[in-house]
């Protein structure tokens, strides 16, 4: 399976802190996404980064990528309770946009 | 745009029962997808559409077939249903990134 991980499994925060989530994959990819998803809904598209991109900025999240440690970290700031949700990695490695989900990471923000 | 939809929202099956879950997207996506998702699980491809006429398996396709009927709609269905089949299945069209429908809620007793 080309599935992604990510680390912690679980976070619990305190509302304003940073929360950081990692992924790691095994194979070359075309680029990589993170999608939130809150509970009992469908998932969101939150940020796409490129293969021969190292970060990038949308809003309070800030995406890195490293190609040669096949990792990537998603780094959400000043959290808030609204961003309790579960956070996965997708990565896209194959053709027909094939695309593979990791187990995710979930995130709870304590007001 | 409704971007994608998905019906039914939850349905209870007897094992070998069959049904068919369906999606639409309104965004003239050329691929779509259908996961399932296990509590405390990522998502597992089941079958994909890379264009309208063609399918592929994805990582858990046994038990499932699909159906791209055109460009909008692409449907699953469970010939006969399992209990290990009991999941929230999700479709998802992509142009770039995923677009997401609301999910499908199954219990198969």
């Amino acid at each position: 399976s080309q599935q992604g991980e990510e680390d912690p499994q679980a976070l619990s925060i305190q509302e304003g802190e940073n929360a950081t989530m990692n992924c790691s994959y095994k194979t070359s990819i075309n680029n990589l996404q993170w999608y939130r998803q809150n509970s009992g809904r469908g998932l969101v598209h939150l940020i796409l980064i490129r293969s021969n991109e190292r970060e990038k900025h949308s809003g309070r999240l800030r995406v890195t990528l490293d190609t040669s440690k096949k990792s990537s970290s998603l780094l959400i700031t000043a959290s808030r309770a609204a961003d309790t949700a579960s956070y996965f990695c997708a990565t896209d490695y194959g053709g027909y946009q094939k695309v593979t989900f990791g187990t995710g990471t979930k995130l709870q923000v304590i007001p | 745009n409704a971007g994608v939809t998905q019906t039914p929202k939850f349905q209870v099956l007897k094992t070998g029962q069959s049904m068919t879950l369906q999606c639409a997207q309104d965004m003239n996506h050329n691929s779509m997808y259908w996961y399932r998702q296990d509590p405390g699980m990522g998502l597992r491809l089941i079958y994909y559409s890379a264009s309208e006429g063609t399918t592929d398996k994805g990582e858990v396709p046994n038990g499932y077939n699909v159906s791209r009927l055109n460009k909008r709609e692409f449907s699953l269905r469970l010939e006969s249903a399992a209990p290990s089949q009991t999941s929230v299945y999700f479709c998802a069209s992509t142009w770039e990134t995923q677009y997401f429908g609301p999910g499908t809620r199954l219990l198969v007793l």
